[in-house]
């Protein structure tokens, strides 16, 4: 079974460019997630789609930040303008969408805004 | 809301010795779930075992146990005859489950350096 895929692996770009990450999540999982690891730190929730819809987002910047989940399958998460403290670890997960279940989790996109 | 603790930035053991990561954690709901990830230095988060607030018996998974002490609100693991593979960043985790499908919440984990 193929698990959680994420590109890119890793992403440098300059302050006010966009940047785009991918996440294929495991087949038939119903909710994906998206967390921002900083350094030395945990993970932090930015946002959790079930299906389609995103059902918390309260982490999310919404100034500069975006997700979506086109047909409850793959998703995207954009940063617009980029800033220098945006450099972080971007993790995908998925799970079957039942509480207590584990998370299933993506090797991440490590970014570096110069 | 719910809040995860882990105190120790750092351990080192010796190879084949046991282990203790502690973890603490707070919340109101009577029910949740609290898990353990390991993440090695390639990012990716591991799944290691789980403990439900309601489950009798403390989880075991190989050589992963946990130490659930539910009125300390604690939930320790524990790596018995540790590896140099273990070496890595670990992470306690909790979610609530009162209220359906809710997120991990994750603490500031510990990394730990098995010494050959």
């Amino acid at each position: 079974e193929a698990g959680v895929v994420q590109s890119p692996r890793y992403k440098i770009i300059e302050k006010k460019q966009p940047v785009a990450f991918w996440c294929n999540p495991i087949s038939g999982h119903n909710t994906l997630y998206w967390y921002r690891q900083n350094l030395g730190q945990g993970p932090e929730l930015l946002i959790r789609y079930e299906n389609e819809e995103a059902v918390d987002d309260s982490q999310l910047p919404k100034d500069r930040f975006s997700a979506e989940r086109l047909k409850g399958v793959d998703s995207t998460l954009k940063i617009q303008p980029a800033e220098l403290g945006d450099s972080a670890v971007y993790l995908c997960a998925s799970s079957p969408g039942q509480p207590g279940e584990k998370l299933f989790f993506g090797s991440g996109t490590q970014l570096s805004v110069l | 809301a719910q809040k995860i603790t882990q105190t120790q930035p750092g351990m080192f053991v010796q190879e084949k010795e046991a282990v203790t990561l502690d973890c603490t954690y707070d919340t109101s709901d009577p029910s949740y779930g609290l898990f353990w990830y390991k993440q090695p230095s390639s990012g990716e988060m591991i799944f290691l075992i789980y403990q439900g607030s309601y489950d009798q018996q403390n989880a075991t998974e190989g050589r992963y146990s946990l130490n659930f002490q539910k009125a300390r609100k604690s939930a320790n693991l524990v790596i018995s005859a540790s590896q140099l593979g273990d070496s890595a960043m670990y992470f306690c985790a909790m979610r609530e489950l009162s209220s359906g499908n809710t997120p991990l919440v994750f603490g500031k984990g510990t990394r730990l350096s098995v010494i050959a």
